[in-house]
C-alpha cells in the first residue's frame, strides 16, 4: 500500500497519560500535515512541515501536544498529559498538491 | 480569512435521484476548492477540485461540483445517488497567507449524504 499510513489505529488512556502516534506519509511527499477532527466537526488543522522543518503551529497545539518530522520521511504526534478533551480522531496528510489523508488515529482518554 | 460553509447538517435523497451537497466559501482573492468524502471511521477521500478553468469539474465515482463566482458557490453534484454513497462529505478551500501557498486546507462543518433505496 503506497498510501498514507498511521497507528495506531485506536488508542485508549486514561487521563494524564502520554500518547504518540505515528505517520508514514506517501513517500515522495515533502508536506505532511496534522488535522484534528472531533465528531460532528470537520477536521481542524494542528500544524505542518515541509521536509524536516514545521513551518505552522495552530493556537489548538497547546504546549502539551508536539510533533516532530526528524528525517523529513515520518511524523509523531505526542500528546502530553492526556485530558478528556484531547479526545478526537488525529489525521495526517501528505501532499505534493492535494492533500491525501490517512485513516486516521482514534483517541479516547477516559 | 479564507472560510467555507456548509448550510445542511444532513441531506435526505432518494437511490435514483439526482443529489447536490452545498457549500459557499468566503475567500480574498481566486478561491482553490475541494470536496472530502469520509465513510464512518475512515480517513478522507479526496473526491475532486477547483482551481481555475471550466466551472463544471469532474471527479471521482461520478460526482462533479459547479463553480459559481457571483454566488461563491462549489455546489457538489451527482445526477444519480446511489445508496453507497451515503458518508460524510466536506468542502474545503485551500488558505492562502502572505508568505504564500501553504497548501493547507480550511474545512467546513461537513454534510452527511442519506442515500435511501
Amino acid at each position: 500500500d503506497t498510501g498514507v499510513s498511521q497507528n495506531p489505529r485506536h488508542k485508549i488512556t486514561k487521563r494524564g497519560q502520554n500518547v504518540t502516534f505515528r505517520c508514514d506519509p506517501i513517500s515522495e511527499h515533502n508536506r505532511l500535515y496534522w488535522y484534528r477532527q472531533t465528531l460532528g466537526q470537520g477536521p481542524e488543522f494542528l500544524t505542518y512541515f515541509q521536509n524536516e522543518a514545521q513551518l505552522e503551529k495552530s493556537r489548538l497545539l497547546s504546549d502539551r501536544f508536539s510533533a516532530e518530522r526528524p528525517k523529513g520521511s515520518f511524523s509523531t504526534l505526542e500528546i502530553q498529559r492526556t485530558e478528556q478533551g484531547d479526545s478526537a480522531m488525529y489525521l495526517c496528510a501528505s501532499s505534493s498538491g492535494e492533500l491525501f489523508f490517512g485513516e486516521g488515529s482514534r483517541l479516547t482518554v477516559l | 480569512a479564507q472560510s467555507v460553509a456548509q448550510p445542511e447538517d444532513q441531506v435526505n435523497v432518494a437511490e435514483g435521484n439526482p443529489l447536490t451537497v452545498k457549500c459557499t466559501y468566503s475567500v480574498s482573492g481566486n478561491p482553490y476548492l475541494f470536496w472530502y468524502v469520509q465513510y464512518p471511521n475512515r480517513g478522507l477521500q479526496f473526491l475532486l477540485k477547483y482551481i481555475t478553468g471550466d466551472n463544471l469539474v469532474k471527479g471521482s465515482y461520478g460526482f462533479e461540483a459547479e463553480f459559481n463566482k457571483s454566488q461563491t458557490s462549489f455546489h457538489l453534484k451527482k445526477p444519480s445517488a446511489l445508496v453507497s454513497d451515503s458518508a460524510l462529505y466536506f468542502c474545503a478551500v485551500r488558505e492562502l497567507d502572505g508568505s504564500g501557498n501553504t497548501g493547507k486546507l480550511i474545512f467546513g462543518q461537513g454534510t452527511t449524504l442519506q442515500v435511501k433505496p
